[in-house]
């Protein structure tokens, strides 16, 4: 099934920028897409970004399209996701999970812990 | 975007009750409906996917049907540890949306 752990979550000011990090382990990591999916606090669950297995697309909820950017590298089982132009909105633990596919991700399993991003002044 | 709604929001039960959780899609989509379960301050957890198909070690108390825009999961006899919130997800179409949950309370 495989693990996954985030990491990079902290407080940035409104504007500002955070790179989060996903490590993955126990599953071949290049076979499988992969995602991003955010909870603001004491709200339900909204997928961010997701990325196919060989990182060539990736794609976006129009929340965060032209802000945040999703990569992987699969050398080193590793996702990211570059936040920039950050609001109190974007205020949520951000998990990582793992797609069902190669190309897609019609569920997701497993998640990460997550990792709390909090945007305030 | 596909919308999911959820029915109820909240739903107080007892230990050995058999409950059903709804969940309705905005338009057709097909069998691609997955259920998870979230305790608090933990991450989601995949318990049904494409509908009915139960997720490896979750035990078989829990099953889901449905297709189109209507989808059920069903706790036969609830546990203790059953007590958390359900959300539904369309696997049909990017963006990938949820149902805004439902809260399994003690009643």
């Amino acid at each position: 099934e495989g693990q996954l752990l985030e990491s990079g979550g902290g407080l940035v000011q409104p504007g500002g920028s955070l790179r989060l990090s996903c490590a993955a382990s126990g599953f071949t990591f290049s076979n499988y897409a992969m995602t991003w999916v955010r909870q603001a606090p004491g709200k339900g669950l909204e997928w961010v970004s997701g990325i196919t297995g060989s990182g060539g697309s990736t794609y976006y909820a129009d929340s965060v399209k032209g802000r945040f950017t999703i990569s992987r590298d699969n050398s080193k089982n590793s996702l990211d996701l570059q936040m920039s132009s950050l609001r109190a909105e974007d205020t949520a633990v951000y998990y990582c999970a793992k797609g069902a596919t190669p190309g897609g991700w019609n569920w997701f399993d497993p998640w990460g812990q997550g990792t709390l991003v909090t945007v305030s002044s | 975007d596909i919308q999911m709604t959820q029915s109820p929001s909240s739903l107080p039960a007892s230990v050995g009750d058999r409950v059903t959780i709804t969940c309705r899609a905005s338009q057709s989509i097909s069998i691609y409906v997955n259920w998870y379960q979230q305790k608090p301050g933990k991450a989601p957890k995949l318990l049904i996917f494409n509908a009915s198909n139960l997720q490896g070690g979750v035990p078989s108390r829990f099953s889901g049907s449905g297709s189109g825009t209507d989808f059920t999961l069903t706790i036969s006899s609830l546990q203790p540890e059953d007590f958390a919130t359900y959300y539904c997800q369309q696997g049909y179409s990017t963006p990938s949306t949820f149902g805004p949950g439902t809260k399994l309370e003690i009643k």
